[in-house]
Order: C-alpha cells, then sequence, then structure tokens
C-alpha cells in the first residue's frame, strides 16, 4: 500500500535555528497538507499545497513557515527562526482530487525547539 | 468557529463490549465528508471510515461503524467488540468539498480499554 514518508522522525533544534521537515507524498496524489499537533492537543490544519502553489494557508502560518515541492516528489516545511512553541508533531499528508477515504497521513516528524 | 465537537475527553470499556463515541459537526455546505482517525500512543494517525454527507446509508469498516444522523449534525463513532489494542486518541475530523479540501479535527477522545 502506497505510503507518505516524512524525515526525519524526530528532530530536536536551538531555538533560533531553521528547520526544513521533509515529505515524499504518494506519487499520483494531487493535494498537498501540513498539519501541526500540540502534544496533547488537536490537529491543526497549517497549509495545503495544489498545481504547485499554496491553496490555503491558516493564521498559524505566516511569515516564519513556508512550503516547497522543490521536485516531483518531495514536499517541505521549512520554519525560520524557530520558538519554542513550535515543539509538536508535525503530519504531512497526501490526497487524491475527491478522494472518499480523506488523506494518506505520514508517520509524523516530531519537532522539539530547545 | 468550531466546527467539529467531541465532548467525551475520556471514555472507559471493557474488554468486548461496544463503544460510541460521539462527535457533532457544524457547516453551512451541503458537500461535505466526515471522518474518524485513531491515533495510538506512537503518534501515526490511521484512518478508519468516512461518511459523505449525501450517503443514505451508515458507513461500516469491519468493527467500526459511523452513526450518522445528518438532521442532528452528528457523526458518531461505534467500535464494537472492543480489543486492547483500541486503546488511543480517536478524533473525528470534516472535509468541506471545495477550496483546499482541508480536514479540520475535534480535540479527540481518549479511549481506554480494560482487561
Amino acid at each position: 500500500e502506497p505510503e507518505v514518508t516524512q524525515t526525519p522522525s524526530h528532530q530536536v533544534t536551538q531555538m533560533g535555528q531553521e528547520v526544513i521537515l521533509r515529505c515524499v507524498p504518494i506519487s499520483n496524489h494531487l493535494y498537498f497538507y501540513w498539519y501541526r499537533q500540540i502534544l496533547g492537543q488537536k490537529v491543526e490544519f497549517l497549509v495545503s499545497f495544489y498545481n504547485n502553489e499554496i491553496s490555503e494557508k491558516s493564521e498559524i502560518f505566516d511569515d516564519q513557515f513556508s512550503v516547497e515541492r522543490p521536485d516531483g516528489s518531495n514536499f517541505t516545511l521549512k520554519i525560520r527562526s524557530t520558538k519554542l512553541e513550535d515543539s509538536a508533531m508535525y503530519f504531512c499528508a497526501s490526497s487524491d482530487e475527491g478522494s472518499n477515504y480523506g488523506y494518506t497521513f505520514g508517520s509524523g516528524t516530531r519537532l522539539t525547539v530547545v | 468557529a468550531q466546527k467539529i465537537t467531541q465532548t467525551q475527553p475520556g471514555m472507559f470499556v471493557q474488554e468486548k463490549e461496544a463503544v460510541t463515541l460521539d462527535c457533532t459537526y457544524d457547516t453551512s455546505d451541503q458537500s461535505y465528508g466526515l471522518f474518524w482517525y485513531k491515533q495510538p500512543s506512537s503518534g501515526e494517525m490511521i484512518f478508519l471510515i468516512y461518511q459523505g454527507s449525501y450517503d443514505e446509508q451508515n458507513a461500516t469498516e469491519g468493527r467500526y461503524s459511523l452513526n450518522f444522523q445528518k438532521a442532528r449534525k452528528s457523526a458518531n463513532l461505534v467500535i464494537s467488540a472492543s480489543q486492547l489494542g483500541d486503546s488511543a486518541m480517536y478524533f473525528c475530523a470534516m472535509r468541506e468539498r471545495g477550496g483546499s479540501e482541508k480536514l479540520v479535527f475535534g480535540k479527540g477522545t481518549k479511549l481506554t480499554v480494560n482487561p
């Protein structure tokens, strides 16, 4: 069964540093997403990406964040100048257009900012 | 505005019994989808079941069924014959069709299955 792959599974970074979270979505999917889950809280939408551009972003997704699809397979989330409150699990997901089966989520990257 | 409400922060059930996890939603759209995901302690999000707003029958997937009451805007998950491995967080989510088709999640219910 196709998978969404996320790397790394866990990253520890110093406050103020930049991090790049990487994702390989399912190859024939058209929509790509990043979600965030602060420990013990609900999963929050960050950004969606379709047709090589951002289709929607939440108010969380400010200038500190950016996404790229640098080639045909990778989808990255960059967080500049990380803050302690950026510590969370970050999920990548991809979806078929009109899929009735929601998304396929990656297994997540746990980001710890110290 | 919060669109998905899960009122049960935690639920307990005895092994082999059935349990219902509540979910209500709010939308003005006619076309939408409702999803349940399981998140074990390892952290991954596992898709369980889907219900489309136009589906006339309640969705079922093995031991999971979705009690869809459109007029009440509720989409409760029923797990039959609970197993110890069902202990996890359960999230209800909604996707409004059109636009980015993002998912909006509820706060989740932590289910504990007791032996």
